[in-house]
């Protein structure tokens, strides 16, 4: 399968642990995006990464929030001191970036965090 | 980004064409129409993208007016497997346009009964 991999699937932690995410995109795809989506909710964007550098970040990536992408392959999302409120799926998704225009997004299947 | 309005569900059966329509009235010259489905506990997946006029793939046809403040995602001849949220959503795709964040809005929840 050469889609977007996320892991692990699932994480269940309780308060005031870390968590640490994985997202292996799409091999060619030089732009990856962090969502986060609750239920009956569209997803909602985080941030994103061309190549290795970060270049946006969302208000709702409060300072617990970290994500990297070193050497612009797979990327991770850190969530440290969690909360109750960060229960939610988070969606890594990839592109390529060629040209003038930026192909469709296509997105992993989540590892969705239950805080105890 | 701009806004888009879509119903928040839709009810079908088997074999049947399902229709969905989308509203954009502000939709920016440089936007594009995008839509994608969601199945519980996945995450989404790309269906189509459009500029005007028809567009149409192996699963899915885009109708955009000339206008472009609407569009209709097709899905001819749906079977159970359809049932899913199925998310419009607008955007400008140039490289430059700050990151091409999606925006999504609550989809449209479509069952598609036997």
């Amino acid at each position: 399968d050469t889609g977007v991999s996320q892991n692990p699937r699932h994480k269940i932690t309780k308060r005031g642990q870390n968590v640490t995410f994985r997202c292996d995109p799409i091999s060619e795809h030089n732009r990856l995006y962090w969502y986060r989506q609750t239920l009956g909710q569209g997803p909602e964007f985080l941030t994103y990464f061309q190549n290795e550098a970060q270049l946006e970040k969302s208000r709702l990536l409060s300072d617990r929030f970290s994500a990297e992408r070193p050497k612009g392959s797979f990327s991770t999302l850190e969530i440290q001191r969690t909360e109750q409120g960060d229960s939610a799926m988070y969606l890594c998704a990839s592109s390529l970036a060629l040209g003038a225009s930026n192909q469709p997004q296509h997105f992993g299947d989540g590892t969705r965090l239950s805080i105890l | 980004l701009a806004k888009t309005t879509q119903p928040i569900s839709m009810d079908s059966y088997e074999g049947q064409e399902v229709n969905i329509t989308c509203s954009h009235n502000n939709i920016a010259t440089n936007d594009y129409i995008t839509w994608y489905q969601q199945f519980p506990s996945q995450g989404p997946r790309f269906i189509i993208q459009g500029y005007k006029t028809k567009v149409t793939n192996e699963v899915a046809s885009l109708f955009i007016p000339a206008d472009r403040k609407s569009s209709t995602l097709s899905l001819p001849r749906v079977s159970l497997s359809d049932t899913a949220v199925y998310y419009c959503l607008v955007g400008d795709i140039r490289i430059k346009a700050a990151g091409n964040k999606l925006t999504f809005g609550g989809g449209t929840r479509v069952l598609v009964k036997p």
